[in-house]
């Protein structure tokens, strides 16, 4: 069974650009959740998605939006890009709904931004 | 939200030895699980364990939820051990929060 699979692996983009990461869950896993992860602020909770509909979201400006396909495939879009957004961008997914549930995480996608 | 510490931050251990992390956290919780981030930035799910005990070869966890803690037990340290170790809590309706981590250095 294929892992979480996280595009692209690493990302270069300059400030005030956009960017969107893609990552498709483990076969048969309906929950989607992203994180950001900095030396500065450690592992923080972005947004989780289940069954297309966003059920919660941390505490990140507007900039950081995320949606889910029918296929349980998840972007996340960062607009206009600052230097502070540099950082190890993390997926997992689990089975159901994720109270109950172990979370299986990608191998991220590292952004830099100039 | 729901506070996580992990404690010790860092720890240097000699090929073989034993070793014991802990998380406590601030609320009750009804996920807990623990995790490995190698050097590469992969992390691994290591244990899901919101109550009880759990061996996994070497490694075992312990959670005593009505006391807010976990122990995160490694024994027989391999060099392959070298990481860091995150524990993650989460309850009902809410987000997973997650601790700061141990930094493991397992030397030969």
């Amino acid at each position: 069974k294929a892992g979480v699979t996280q595009t692209p692996r690493y990302l270069i983009k300059t400030r005030g650009q956009q960017v969107t990461l893609s990552c498709s869950p483990i076969s048969g896993h309906r929950s989607v959740s992203w994180y950001q992860q900095t030396p500065g602020q450690g592992l923080q909770f972005l947004f989780e998605y289940f069954s297309e509909t966003q059920r919660n979201k941390g505490n990140f400006p507007g900039r950081f939006s995320g949606r889910q396909f029918s296929n349980s495939r998840s972007e996340m879009n960062v607009s206009t890009l600052e230097l502070g957004d540099s950082a190890l961008y993390l997926c997992a997914s689990s089975l159901g709904r994720s109270e109950n549930s172990p979370l299986h995480f990608g191998n991220g996608t590292r952004l830099t931004v100039t | 939200g729901i506070q996580v510490e992990q404690s010790p931050p860092d720890l240097i251990l000699q090929e073989g030895a034993n070793s014991t992390l802990r998380c406590n956290f601030s609320d009750s919780v009804n996920n807990l699980q623990w995790f490995h981030q190698n050097p590469w930035g992969q992390l691994i799910n290591l244990f899901y364990i919101p109550s009880g005990t759990k061996q996994n070869g070497r490694l075992s966890a312990t959670t005593v939820a009505t006391e807010r803690y976990s122990l995160l037990y490694i024994s027989s340290s391999q060099t392959t051990d070298s990481g860091v170790y995150f524990c993650a809590v989460k309850n009902t309706g809410n987000q997973f929060y997650f601790g700061t981590g141990t930094s493991l250095t397992v030397i030969p």
